[in-house]
Parts: structure tokens; sequence; C-alpha cells
């Protein structure tokens, strides 16, 4: 089964980066990462994905080491509308999220 | 407007009382997903389907059924619920593509 190991909790200070690491040191060498994110009980949000190369869109960042069993997710400027579970996947189909890491923005 | 639905929301029966959890896309997605979410365990992967007539197991897909028919509707389907069984259930839809698209949640409890 695909698994990642995240971190249960972080914090971090409104307006600075928060870096969500994640490891995944068994994803095959076709599979992409994936990060989503979860606020309370809604649907998981999507927020970005990457397979080799760093990756940026308008949420987040996605940098990936170069043996890819591992990436970190960087919200630049966190708000505390980012708190949330944030989620580190990778797989075909058959997906496992784990438990993610709770981010939690402060003042 | 795009969008992932599923009925009913909220859901309140008793063991062995057959009942399916419906899911429907917009938005001419191949891949449907059934997940379930429960304190402390994080999302996990009931059952999924490529395709058209094609649904393959997850994680957890012990007690559930589905079917895929036609393209926009992958219904979960619980022959004899039970306690166990109790939790938040999502259904999600990609084209393929890495962008899942999440449906709001049904709330399940199982008495």
């Amino acid at each position: 089964d695909a698994k990642t190991t995240q971190p249960p909790s972080m914090d971090c200070a409104e307006g600075r980066a928060a870096n969500l690491p994640c490891n995944h040191s068994t994803i095959s060498g076709n599979e992409y990462v994936y990060w989503y994110r979860q606020i309370h009980s809604q649907g998981p949000q999507y927020i970005i994905h990457g397979l080799k190369n760093n990756e940026t869109n308008e949420m987040a960042s996605l940098i990936i080491t170069e043996d890819r069993k591992s990436s970190t997710l960087i919200l630049p400027h966190a708000t505390l509308r980012d708190t949330a579970v944030y989620y580190c996947i990778y797989g075909y189909g058959k997906l496992t999220f784990g438990q993610g890491t709770i981010l939690t923005v402060h003042p | 407007e795009a969008q992932v639905t599923q009925n009913p929301r909220y859901l309140i029966t008793v063991t062995g009382k057959k009942l399916t959890v419906t899911c429907s896309q917009n938005m001419n997605h191949e891949y449907m997903s059934w997940y379930r979410q429960d304190p402390g365990l994080g999302l996990r992967q009931i059952y999924y389907s490529m395709n058209v007539e094609a649904t393959d197991k997850g994680d957890v897909p012990e007690g559930y059924k589905v079917s895929r028919k036609e393209k926009r509707n992958f219904p979960l389907i619980l022959e004899s619920p039970s306690p166990n069984q109790t939790s938040l259930y999502f259904c999600a839809s990609s084209f393929p593509g890495p962008e899942q698209f999440f449906g709001p949640g049904t709330r399940l409890t199982v008495l």
C-alpha cells in the first residue's frame, strides 16, 4: 500500500511561511505526489501535485527531493484561513490519505 | 455548476437495514471513488472506479458494494450495515488527473 508519513501537527504564525514535510519513501518512479487539505469536515480540496520538478501555483509551492522520497508543501504567507488538515498522498487509482498534518495558523 | 453531489447528507439507520448512498458528478469524469473518515484514522478509500463497469477495492472494502453502470453515478451500497460503519463518507471524482473533486459528505449513523 502507498503510505506517507507526516507530522501530526504544526503551528505557524500568520504571514509567515508554513513548510509541511512528507516522507514517501516507497513511491514509484511514475507516481505523482499530491497534496490536499481539509477544513473542518468539508470534502478535501486539491492544492498541488508534482512528479520530479518543483511546482508552484496560486496556492502553494511543492519541493520534491531529488530521490523523490520526500517533499515539502510551502504556503508562502499563511493566513488564518489556512488552518486545516493537510494530506500528502501518492498513487494512481488506489489512494491512501493517511492522517495528515493539522496546521494551525495563529495571529 | 461543476459538482459532486451525495445523498442523503445525513442518515440514521439501524443494524441490518440495507441502504444506498448515491453519488453523482456532472463533469464527465472517468474516475470516481468512495472514502470514509473516522476520528484519528484520516481518510480511507473504500472502492474506486477507473471507468464505467470497472471497479476495484480500496483499503477498507469489507461490508460495502459499489456499481458503476454509467459514468456520472457511483452509488455506495451497505447490504447489512453495522455500527462500525458509522462514519463520514465522501465521494470524489476526477478526469483522471491529480485534482479530485469531493462531494459534501454523508454522515451515517448505524444504531
